[in-house]
């Protein structure tokens, strides 16, 4: 069973950086793609990049492109999102999604809530 | 702005059958055979309930059905039941400026 746990709710100030994670068991973490989703309060489902562990081939969102950096490491089969440099607008729960081939998420971590306040 | 667009919100009684639509464009929806539905219930990770327009996974009920016809997808829930309130998603492979599109959600009210 594909299970993707995530790093825990943080809560942060504006201009601070911030790296939130995801690990992947149950499956073979470089054959699938792996990317992140977000879900600002009351709103609905943001698709922000997606990255295939086994190459390392990222793709971005426009809208979040040069916002946010999507990285991988195979060694300890963990997905991350990162800021350099975090704003109020960055305030929602970022959940980890695989796709498994289909251009579907087919699992879902249980989602990391980023509050960012001064 | 979604690229997707969803009614906001459906409403019927128990037993009932809706469909929600949800309409793309030839670059998204019309284009490809990967719809996806997603279900979320209020203060809970969203669940996938159709891939690849028709296709439900393991462990859906099969009150879930879905279909496609040009640039507008449907999700159908037969024999509504109260478990079934949520917010419901699509989403759609994109050849835009994004490579994937979700509709804005649309909230199932069982009266």
């Amino acid at each position: 069973e594909v299970q993707l746990v995530q790093s825990g709710a943080e809560v942060k100030k504006p201009g601070e950086s911030l790296k939130i994670s995801c690990k992947g068991s149950g499956y073979s973490f470089t054959s699938y793609w792996i990317g992140w989703v977000r879900q600002m309060p009351g709103k609905g489902l943001e698709w922000m990049g997606i990255m295939y562990p086994e190459d390392s081939d990222t793709r971005y969102s426009p809208s979040f492109e040069g916002r946010v950096t999507i990285s991988a490491d195979k060694s300890t089969n963990t997905a991350y999102l990162q800021w350099s440099s975090l704003k109020a607008s960055d305030t929602a729960m970022y959940y980890c999604v695989t796709d498994s081939g289909s251009y579907q998420f087919d699992s879902w971590g249980q989602g990391t809530l980023v509050t960012v306040s001064s | 702005q979604s690229a997707l667009t969803q009614p906001a919100s459906v409403s019927a009684s128990p037993g009932q059958s809706i469909t929600i639509s949800c309409t793309g464009s030839s670059t998204d929806i019309g284009g490809y055979d990967y719809v996806s539905w997603y279900q979320q219930h209020p203060g809970k990770v969203p669940k996938l309930l159709i891939y690849s327009v028709t296709h439900r996974p393991s462990g859906v009920s099969n009150r879930f059905s879905a279909s496609k016809s040009g640039n507008t997808a449907s999700l159908t829930i037969s024999g509504l039941q109260t478990e079934d309130g949520a917010d419901y998603f699509c989403s759609s492979y994109s050849s835009g400026t994004t490579l994937f599109v979700f509709g804005p959600g649309t909230k199932v009210t069982v009266l």
